[in-house]
């Protein structure tokens, strides 16, 4: 089993819509969780991090945390044609923390 | 800013050839990644390092070897290259626990 998956893409929305993305985990004990961008060509960035339960804002991005669900997602909020990438999730896996872990990704393309 | 320093961006090399990709960061980083990224296939992680002389396997090491002598310094060696292992490989380093931060990816190609 992945120990990261992400939901297929890819996804297209219009411009203003929302975009949801989601991550399972298989690790329960992982503590560390990532979304990253990546545009065509280029390397990832970090967009969000987040490390406990429940949600977390930053500008149109927030990101969602359930541990007992294994579960982590990423809302893109009024997406913009600038959205239009590919979104991995990591994970920081145990016993030692230091390993990450991506997923596949999900290509997002925001239709104008 | 962290800059994470890779020493090609593109590299073509042949059948056999050994071939040795350097990668270089600037923070202090204790964690040292490399991966390689294939279309529908996402980053694998094919070894990591968290310390000087220390090193795990990743997910897909066969055919790679990895050394680190300094702590700012991780090579990623293909012994004998072959057509397969044309890729996108990329570089990442970070502190443990925290988001990792990437080169700009060396695009190898092997004839």
């Amino acid at each position: 089993q992945k120990e990261v998956e992400q939901n297929s893409g890819p996804l297209s929305v219009p411009e203003g819509a929302i975009a949801s993305l989601n991550c399972t985990y298989s690790d329960r004990g992982s503590q560390s969780f990532f979304w990253y961008r990546q545009y065509s060509g280029k390397s990832p960035e970090l967009i969000m991090f987040i490390y406990s339960n429940g949600d977390k804002e930053d500008g149109r991005f927030t990101a969602q945390l359930n541990k007992a669900s294994q579960y982590v997602s990423l809302l893109i909020r009024d997406s913009q044609p600038s959205d239009s990438a590919t979104y991995l999730c990591a994970v920081n896996e145990r016993p030692n923390d230091y390993k990450l872990s991506f997923g596949a990704g999900t290509t997002v393309t925001v239709r104008a | 800013d962290v800059k994470v320093t890779q020493s090609s961006r593109y590299l073509v090399k042949r059948t056999g050839e050994k071939v040795f990709l350097e990668c270089v960061q600037d923070m202090d980083h204790e964690n040292m990644f490399w991966y390689r990224q294939d279309p529908g296939l996402g980053l694998r992680l094919i070894y990591f390092s968290y310390d000087v002389k220390m090193k795990e396997k990743g997910d897909i090491p066969e055919g790679y070897s990895v050394s680190r002598e300094k702590k700012e310094r991780f090579s990623l060696i293909l012994e004998s290259a072959s057509t397969n292992q044309t890729s996108m490989y990329l570089c990442a380093s970070s502190l443990q626990g925290y988001e990792a931060f990437f080169g700009q990816g060396t695009r190898l190609t092997v004839v």
